[in-house]
């Protein structure tokens, strides 16, 4: 099973919104609505900003929303703000006991 | 409060066995699977394996299988992960993760990491 694909880079100014992709397959992000997505600063543990496509955890900024079409979800983050600076990494369940989860390669978002 | 602490930074030589730690506390152990994930400097995540504390059920990444075991030890509501013989491939930081709640599939509780470091 592939790892899904998002852009290796993103970036954006103070304010302005920001998109990440990440592209599955019709037997993973396709089908099943456990896509999550996950921020990571430099030497810090990952944390979770949503699951299940478009649920925040009690605790993160509405400005951060998720959203799905066909094999693509998509991670927005509005407002951008310095501290967003950060590697943004997708993950899908796998639909199978091998493949119980995907992830994306990771997407380094700076902010100008 | 949810917490997973990791054991600390691991220095081995390849061929050497090593056992990672995860201790929680904050929630009942045995009603969440707990999750190892691995990330090699500079690049990003992968699933090692899951266990579910109540029946020490084990699910491998087909990728870790055969190269890990994970197991629990239940009254110490610890998690360990090991290796009988390390490669350098094996280098990496690896994460303990619960899910938010028992049937979720994402990883919404993460240790602060433990550090593998296999050189000859």
């Amino acid at each position: 099973q592939s790892a899904l694909t998002q852009p290796a880079s993103v970036s954006g100014s103070p304010g302005q919104s920001v998109t990440i992709s990440c592209t599955g397959t019709s037997g993973d992000v396709g089908t099943y609505n456990f896509v999550s997505w996950y921020q990571q600063h430099p030497g810090k543990a990952p944390k979770l900003l949503i699951f299940e496509v478009s649920q925040r955890p009690s605790g993160v900024s509405d400005r951060f929303s998720g959203s799905k079409s066909g094999n693509t979800a998509s991670l927005t983050i509005s407002g951008l703000r310095a501290e967003d600076a950060a590697d943004y990494y997708c993950c899908s369940y796998g639909g199978s006991d091998s493949f119980l989860w995907v992830f994306g390669e990771g997407t380094k978002l700076t902010v100008l | 409060e949810v917490q997973l602490v990791q054991s600390g930074v691991e220095v081995k030589k390849p061929g050497e066995s090593l056992r990672i730690s995860c201790q929680t506390s904050g929630y009942v152990f045995t009603n969440y699977w707990i999750g190892w994930m691995r990330q090699v400097p500079g690049k990003g995540l992968e699933w090692v394996g899951i266990i579910y504390p109540h029946d020490s059920h084990t699910r491998y990444s087909p990728s870790f299988q055969g190269q890990v075991t994970i197991s629990v030890d239940k009254p110490l509501v610890t998690a360990h992960l090991q290796w009988s013989s390390l490669k350098a491939s094996d280098t990496g930081m690896y994460y303990c993760v619960r899910p938010l709640y028992s049937g979720s599939y994402c990883m919404a509780y993460w240790g602060q990491g433990t550090l593998v470091t296999v050189s000859s």
